[in-house]
């Protein structure tokens, strides 16, 4: 059961490249969400989705984007990386019911030059 | 908006002693609660969750937490600490199940 999968587990990226993180669920959650995790500030919420074709910007969403074309894969793009963006980033998914819990990936460092 | 406080960034305690984690939220109604625990390099893991169905919940590991309205917190607690609690901890709140509002985190620390 594989659950939540992240990819890369981790990436080095230099100011300025783009890439993708990639996320997939097994699950079929309909709920999926983006956070980084930084030293001090816990997890904020980059972007989240409620469905397939439909998603959200969360308290963080400058300089990534996001799209969710299958129940699937949600994958999170940073357009221009910076190095502020250097983290440790985390898909999860849940049912959507407001009292179910979220499912965690493993997570991808992201390190940024 | 929601917001979470976790007490303490760091706790240290002594094997076998007690373990007191605390969270306080802000909510205008009663939220989900969580706690989550974050072993090094891996993802957050459900320990346990607040649902309005009792006050006092329990979870894996021997860890429980307690819901009380009138103090709006809902803190970790775990009589005995192993060596294996060492990890961090976050409590998180929902109130519509798509935006968690996470606290801080506390890295626990288990003093053999």
């Amino acid at each position: 059961n594989a659950g939540v999968t992240q990819t890369p587990k981790f990436q080095v990226l230099k100011t300025g490249q783009s890439m993708t993180l990639q996320c997939a669920q097994d699950m079929n959650h309909e709920y999926m969400s983006w956070y980084r995790q930084d030293p001090g500030m816990g997890l904020r919420l980059i972007h989240y989705s409620v469905g397939a074709g439909i998603t959200d910007q969360g308290e963080v969403p400058n300089g990534y984007n996001v799209s969710r074309s299958t129940t699937e894969d949600f994958p999170l793009r940073l357009l221009s990386a910076a190095p502020s963006q250097t983290s440790v980033y985390f898909c999860a998914s849940s049912p959507p019911t407001p009292s179910s819990p979220l499912h965690f990936g493993n997570g991808t460092r992201l390190t940024v030059t | 908006a929601q917001s979470v406080t976790q007490l303490g960034s760091h706790v240290s305690v002594s094997e076998g002693a007690l373990v007191l984690l605390r969270c306080n939220y802000s909510s205008s109604v009663p939220p989900y609660l969580f706690w989550y625990v974050q072993y090094p390099n891996q993802g957050l893991q459900l320990l346990l969750k607040y649902t309005s169905a009792a006050t006092l919940v329990k979870g894996i590991n021997g860890f429980e937490a307690e819901f009380k309205k009138s103090e709006t917190s809902f803190h970790l607690t775990k009589p005995s600490a192993h060596m294996s609690d060492a990890a961090e901890y976050f409590c998180a709140v929902s109130l519509t199940g798509n935006q968690f509002y996470f606290g801080t985190g506390t890295s626990l620390t288990v003093i053999p």
